[in-house]
């Protein structure tokens, strides 16, 4: 149990574009996730922590018009990243987490690369 | 508070010996702690946790122990395995408004010879 996916796990974009990356819980229902950046050979830095129906919130000096966070429902929360800059560049993780429980847990991560 | 690793610790091991990985935290309100592991390009497994009212809590070949009055935290592997290589972080969590929210230590890198 208890299995978060993201997709896509790979993206490769041009500067400027836009990019969606998607987060699901697919064996129970995500109350709170969470959207990390790691950039290599760093620890996970927190961006926003979003809940189901509501605003995010996001972390100091993290730009929430350029992150945006969706989460529509208690099984999928998205981050677009919008207009890209390679210094956006970055392993992009979330977590999920059920309201009866603290315990967070990870997906897969998308790896972004901004050409 | 925030950590960024720049220059990850690391820990090198035989296969077979017992690993010990440590972590200093620095919010004395936290509460909840929980050590995960991150294969390259994955995104962390969560290995075990430990709350503040327990100084220690084990698992399969795993321990984690807490120390409260110097803010501490390990995590002991037995019998340390090539598939235990990996980058372990600690994280804690200070609870109540900031509910969920983890803050991660900086890892370290295990390193497990055959």
């Amino acid at each position: 149990g208890a299995v978060v996916s993201q997709h896509p796990s790979r993206v490769i974009c041009k500067s400027g574009t836009s990019v969606k990356i998607e987060c699901r819980s697919l064996d129970f229902q995500a109350t709170t996730m969470f959207w990390y950046r790691q950039f290599p050979k760093q620890s996970l830095m927190l961006m926003a922590t979003s809940n189901e129906g509501s605003k995010a919130t996001y972390e100091q000096g993290v730009e929430k018009d350029k992150f945006l966070i969706n989460h529509a429902s208690l099984t999928l929360s998205t981050l677009t990243v919008t207009s890209a800059h390679p210094e956006d560049s970055s392993f992009y993780i979330c977590s999920a987490s059920a309201s009866y429980t603290e315990t967070q847990y990870f997906g897969p991560g998308t790896r972004l690369l901004v050409l | 508070g925030e950590s960024v690793g720049l220059h990850l610790p690391t820990l090198s091991v035989q296969e077979g010996d017992n690993s010990i990985i440590n972590c200093a935290y620095s919010n004395s309100a936290s509460d909840y702690f929980i050590w995960y592991k991150q294969e390259s390009g994955k995104g962390p497994q969560f290995i075990i946790d430990i709350r503040s009212n327990m100084d220690k809590r084990q698992g399969q070949r795993v321990t984690v122990l807490l120390n409260k009055t110097v803010k501490h935290l390990s995590l002991q592997i037995a019998a340390t395995q090539p598939g235990d290589s990996a980058v372990y972080f600690c994280a804690e969590n200070a609870g109540g408004t900031s509910y969920g929210k983890l803050t991660f230590g900086q890892g370290t890198i295990l390193t497990v010879h055959p």
